[in-house]
């Protein structure tokens, strides 16, 4: 474990349903991010955020809502989706602004049907 | 925007043979670089990093890494691989708050 924790690991969802992804970090740090995965891509940063505030939103589609209730949670909300967001969705965490790097949680393999 | 170039996208070796990985940025100023691995089913892990004096950077398992700076190149190199070092690497930098990868090269270790 990396002390980041993504749930669920594997999502099936409809074009037409709501769900939620989430992470929890434990390593007292006080950035988070969320990443999206494509086999054959560089890792796509989505959203950036510093002590819950976001700073970052990386021209992502409003189908995708994240939120930050506090430093150590991140959610990022689905709903219509469309086939091609189908990827692993990656959060990470860091300290600072992460010029230490960051950790990142094992993913959320999203499959839209 | 910083961008970052991994040269092969797949390379199939045999145990024993040696490992470079190719890595280069088109931001000019001041970086940190970094390398991950991410072996099947598993997260991303940190291979080593590099922020400043020795170019010459040791990590874990063996793979160190050399930072040219005339080049804008980090490159990822293993003397001797072993068959549990199939996995997708990828190469990052740090620079503007923001840490951009490259688009990965899988490894794949014959025995």
């Amino acid at each position: 474990e990396t002390g980041v924790t993504q749930t669920p690991r594997h999502l099936v969802m409809g074009m037409t349903n709501k769900k939620s992804l989430k992470c929890e970090q434990h390593l007292g740090h006080n950035a988070m991010y969320w990443y999206k995965q494509s086999a054959k891509k560089p890792l796509e940063l989505m959203f950036v955020y510093n002590f819950k505030e976001q700073t970052e939103n990386n021209s992502v589609p409003s189908r995708f809502s994240p939120e930050c209730p506090n430093s150590s949670h991140l959610f990022l909300h689905l709903h219509t989706l469309q086939p091609e967001d189908s990827a692993l969705y990656l959060c990470a965490s860091s300290y600072n602004r992460g010029q230490d790097g960051y950790t990142f949680g094992s993913g959320t393999r999203l499959t839209v049907v | 925007a910083q961008s970052v170039s991994q040269h092969n996208h797949h390379v199939i070796l045999s145990e024993a043979a040696s490992l470079e990985l190719g890595c280069n940025y088109s931001y000019g100023g001041t970086v940190n670089l970094f390398w991950y691995v991410q072996y099947p089913g598993q997260h991303l892990q940190l291979l080593l990093k590099y922020f400043s004096g020795d170019p010459l950077v040791k990590g874990i398992k063996g793979f160190e890494a050399e930072f040219i700076k005339s080049k804008f190149s980090f490159n990822l190199r293993k003397p001797s691989v072993q068959w549990s070092d199939t996995a997708e690497y990828f190469c990052a930098v740090f620079n503007d708050y923001k840490l951009s990868f490259g688009a990965g090269t899988t490894v794949t270790v014959r025995a």
